[in-house]
């Protein structure tokens, strides 16, 4: 079974602070991404990447940044955390796009933040 | 640039009756649809995904979606629900050959004994 894993399922940080979210996949996959949930809202992408040192942004890049050193770690970074970063984060991973099971993604359990 | 509409965010649902969460998309281009499922505090599940083929698809808890290209939609249905079937639906989009997915805000379905 595919399994991924974030670092924390809850975090409290205050205003100001650099955030480090861990995401790690054990099957191989080529592609990560990082999305942000928030009620009303569903699933807003982040970042994704499609191979190790890679980085594309999504539809809401802005106060984030990202890494991806290891082909498995996927870390999303918030420079300078903010009120409006409180909210779930998930991360998720699927296979090479040139193959047509990769549009599946598999997620973690997210990791919910509170900026204070 | 293709975009999901669940048109409905939340649905409750009596034990045993039937159910359809409605998903529409816009796209010119072929797509690859899927339905997420998300239980109280956790992440999402896939629960099925139409890539090609026969249109209607299903999942091995009794759910399906059937893939309908000229009303561009994807609606979930199941003819008995349970409890256990309270959870947050997603339906989400691909172009073909080409990622991320696009989500929709989201269904949140609620079983009432």
């Amino acid at each position: 079974d595919v399994k991924v894993t974030q670092s924390s399922r809850y975090l409290v940080k205050r205003t100001g602070e650099k955030v480090f979210l861990e995401c790690v996949q054990d099957m191989d996959h080529e592609n990560m991404f990082w999305y942000r949930q928030d009620p009303g809202l569903g699933l807003r992408l982040i970042y994704f990447s499609y191979d190790v040192k890679m980085k594309e942004k999504g539809d809401i890049p802005e106060g984030y940044s990202v890494s991806r050193e290891k082909k498995e770690r996927f870390s999303l970074i918030l420079e300078s955390a903010s009120t409006n970063q409180t909210s779930m984060y998930l991360c998720a991973s699927s296979l090479e796009r040139t193959d047509r099971d990769q549009e599946t993604q598999y997620f973690g359990p997210g990791t919910r933040l509170l900026v204070l | 640039a293709q975009s999901v509409t669940q048109l409905d965010s939340q649905v409750p649902v009596f034990e045993e009756a039937p159910v359809e969460l409605r998903c529409n998309y816009s796209s010119s281009v072929s797509v690859y649809l899927f339905w997420y499922v998300q239980y109280p505090n956790q992440g999402l599940q896939l629960l099925l995904k139409y890539l090609s083929g026969s249109t209607l698809v299903e999942s091995i808890n009794g759910f399906e979606a059937e893939f309908n290209k000229s009303q561009t939609s994807f609606h979930l249905r199941k003819p008995s629900v349970h409890i256990s079937d309270t959870a947050e639906y997603f339906c989400a989009v691909t172009l073909v050959g080409n990622t991320p997915l696009v989500f929709g805000k989201g269904t949140r379905l609620s079983v009432i004994a």
